[in-house]
């Protein structure tokens, strides 16, 4: 079975500054990582993803994340934010042939 | 190509009733997951098919179930509706081929209200 643990329920940032979301994952064997984004009232939107090869992965909207398998972490990060970039961002992990699984999810909040 | 698209958007039952949601996947793709999204309890996996076979199935009791055509179109229905059904349901599809039969793509989701 995999777990996902988003370290961090809600994310406050200025515009322009730089954000980091925290992902941590627990699995037994070898998983797919991914992060979502979702907007209000809206479904998730796939933002990246990390299938294999490089352990840095780039996403849209400027968002990037590494791997770390000694760490089994995925963080996601974003040099710099936008007032558009506010919404509810949603790790994921999946085995092959099994469920995704899904963190508690980060709110970002980005201020003026 | 056009996306994941979920009917209807807006829902809202008395308890008691039954409910059938419907997702029709992006072109091509084969595989379709359903997931349930609360304030309380997150995303949770409900079900998964792969031409028209249950795959996978999550911890959700009987009164929820899918279904899954030849055209690739699933639907879920769930009977007798509690309150705690309450919940945007999503629909996710995933592609076929190798390299990335693991992503999966989600719709704009239904909204249901039970009262």
């Amino acid at each position: 079975a995999q777990s996902v643990t988003q370290l961090d329920s809600q994310v406050p940032v200025f515009e322009e500054a730089p954000v980091e979301l925290r992902c941590n994952y627990s699995s037994s064997v070898s998983v797919y990582l991914f992060w979502y984004v979702q907007y209000p009232n809206q479904g998730l939107q796939l933002l990246l993803k990390y299938l294999s090869g490089s352990t840095l992965v780039k996403g849209i909207n400027g968002f990037e994340a590494e791997f770390n398998k000694s760490q089994t972490s995925f963080h996601l990060r974003k040099p710099s934010v936008h007032i558009s970039d506010t919404a509810e961002y949603f790790c994921a992990v999946k085995a092959a042939g099994n469920k995704l699984t899904f963190g508690g999810g980060t709110r970002v909040l980005v201020k003026p | 190509k056009a996306g994941v698209t979920q009917t209807p958007r807006y829902l809202i039952k008395t308890r008691g009733q039954q409910v059938t949601l419907s997702c029709s996947p992006i072109s091509g793709h084969r595989s379709v997951s359903w997931y349930q999204q609360t304030p309380g309890q997150g995303l949770q996996f409900l079900f998964e098919y792969f031409s028209e076979t249950q795959r996978n199935k999550g911890n959700f009791p009987g009164r929820f179930s899918g279904r899954q055509f030849s055209n690739s179109r699933s639907e879920m229905n769930v009977s007798t509706l509690e309150l705690g059904d309450s919940a945007l349901y999503l629909c996710a599809s995933s592609p076929t081929y190798r390299a990335d039969q693991e992503t999966q793509y989600f719709g704009p989701g239904t909204r249901l209200l039970v009262l």
